[in-house]
């Protein structure tokens, strides 16, 4: 089955700098990308995706970058806030596996005010 | 409605009780799911319904029971758990494969179970 490995699992960037967050995948069938966000007691929630026919989506402040060849997906967040300190997870799927997602170990994101 | 719900938000219970968790979706989704998630951990996926039939079992223990009633709502009976299972339950939904390229999970808001 697929196998997503996520880095870093800690990572604590000064507001207003960039944070970076890498994931790899190791099923090339793989075609769907999301990322979710998680604050503390609460649910993860979508924050943006990609599909296996893009290289980069960007959405305001949050971009995702997928490179098929090398199987990794990126998430990057400019002019980080103290509001983007959660957890973050990617995760990979493929259409045919029954729905199954296959999900990142999670990065904490601590944005230093 | 965009939204799943999920209740109770917060459950206690002993080791020899019965209890259920619920949730719902107004979305039109027909795959629904149940998954187990720790502290800082990704989310663990239990059970997948899809178009209301059981596809997906990841192996769960017999003690955790899922029902799917209609195409709205999950069910997921507990019986009989270990301290063990303390965990947010998280349900989610999205269409299922075969229906749309590319499947979106919209998550609920949890169950915070604690077994004592």
């Amino acid at each position: 089955g697929e196998n997503v490995e996520q880095h870093p699992s800690t990572l604590s960037v000064q507001e207003g700098d960039s944070a970076v967050i890498k994931c790899t995948y190791s099923d090339s069938a793989s075609n769907y990308f999301p990322w979710y966000k998680q604050e503390l007691g609460k649910r993860p929630q979508l924050i943006i995706d990609i599909r296996s026919n893009v290289g980069e989506k960007k959405d305001q402040r949050i971009a995702v970058t997928l490179n098929k060849t090398a199987k990794h997906f990126s998430l990057h967040i400019t002019e980080t806030q103290p509001e983007d300190s959660a957890v973050y997870f990617c995760a990979a799927t493929t259409r045919g596996t029954g729905n199954q997602f296959y999900f990142g170990t999670g990065t904490s994101l601590t944005v230093i005010p | 409605d965009t939204e799943v719900t999920q209740t109770p938000k917060h459950l206690v219970m002993g080791m020899t009780n019965k209890k259920s968790l619920k949730c719902e979706q107004h979305m039109g989704h027909r795959a629904m799911y149940w998954y187990k998630q720790k502290a800082k951990k990704p989310p663990e996926l239990m059970f997948v319904y899809s178009y209301e039939k059981l596809s997906i079992n990841e192996s769960v223990p017999s003690r955790f029971s899922p029902e799917c009633p209609n195409s709205s709502l999950l069910n997921l009976h507990l019986h009989a758990l270990q301290p063990e299972d303390s965990a947010l339950y998280l349900c989610a939904s999205s269409q299922p494969s075969g229906r749309a390229a590319y499947n979106e999970q919209f998550f609920g808001p949890g169950t915070r179970l604690t077994v004592l």
